[in-house]
């Protein structure tokens, strides 16, 4: 597709499960953001990938929380032992490079933790 | 203190009510300036941007710049219940990432 792409949209777990979110970006961006949305924070930066250089992870919010991107290319963002505090929409955003001034989001994935 | 600052609001006005929002940013290295607009259960899309300071004007929205007080606005004229959304700043530039205010939910009441 075209655009940037997440999966999967919804996801229901249990606290204390392990959650995986999925990000393809945009073919030939090199730059990949996770954001992570809601009502009472707004949007918080929580990890940036640039090219083959060492990630910015900081803004993830605990240990419990990691991302990798292979290839360059598609992105996961792992989340261990969810807590209810972790229930949010998760976005990812592409860019060309990391000067451009267009970011290009997916639909996200909003992650409830029972 | 966050590099970007923006009132979460929920900022709510009447159909045809002149709308500001703003940001403030801490980085004077900032050279590019943009709003997005984020739909309910949507990702955020640009709206517009800024180069440096100055006014830029597209349809109902301007946007505004101001380096020396390191603030910027977006102002919607004759708004609509269709500009209902959420409204996010963002600034990049001068070697530095692209950096992302939390945003102001706005709503208008028709």
């Amino acid at each position: 597709g075209a655009g940037v792409s997440q999966s999967p949209s919804n996801k229901v777990t249990e606290k204390g499960k392990d959650v995986e979110l999925r990000c393809d970006p945009i073919s030939g961006h090199t730059a990949l953001y996770w954001y992570r949305q809601s009502l009472g924070q707004g949007l918080e930066f929580l990890i940036y990938f640039q090219g083959n250089s060492a990630p910015d992870k900081s803004g993830l919010p605990s240990d419990r929380f990691s991302a990798e991107r292979t290839g360059g290319s598609v992105s996961t963002l792992t989340i261990q032992r969810t807590q209810q505090e972790d229930s949010a929409v998760y976005l990812c955003a592409s860019l060309r490079n990391w000067g451009e001034t267009e970011a290009f989001f997916g639909q996200g994935t909003r992650l409830t933790v029972v | 203190q966050k590099e970007v600052e923006q009132d979460p609001g929920p900022l709510s006005v009447p159909e045809g009510a002149i709308v500001s929002l703003n940001c403030t940013y801490s980085n004077s290295a900032f050279q590019y300036f943009m709003w997005y607009r984020q739909y309910s259960r949507k990702g955020p899309e640009l709206l517009m941007y800024t180069y440096s300071s100055g006014n830029k004007e597209d349809g109902r929205f301007t946007a505004q710049v101001d380096k020396s007080s390191k603030y910027i606005s977006l102002f919607i004229r004759d708004s609509q219940p269709s500009d209902s959304a959420t409204y996010l700043c963002a600034m990049s530039g001068g070697g530095f990432k692209t950096i992302f205010g939390a945003g102001t939910r706005l709503f208008v009441k028709a």
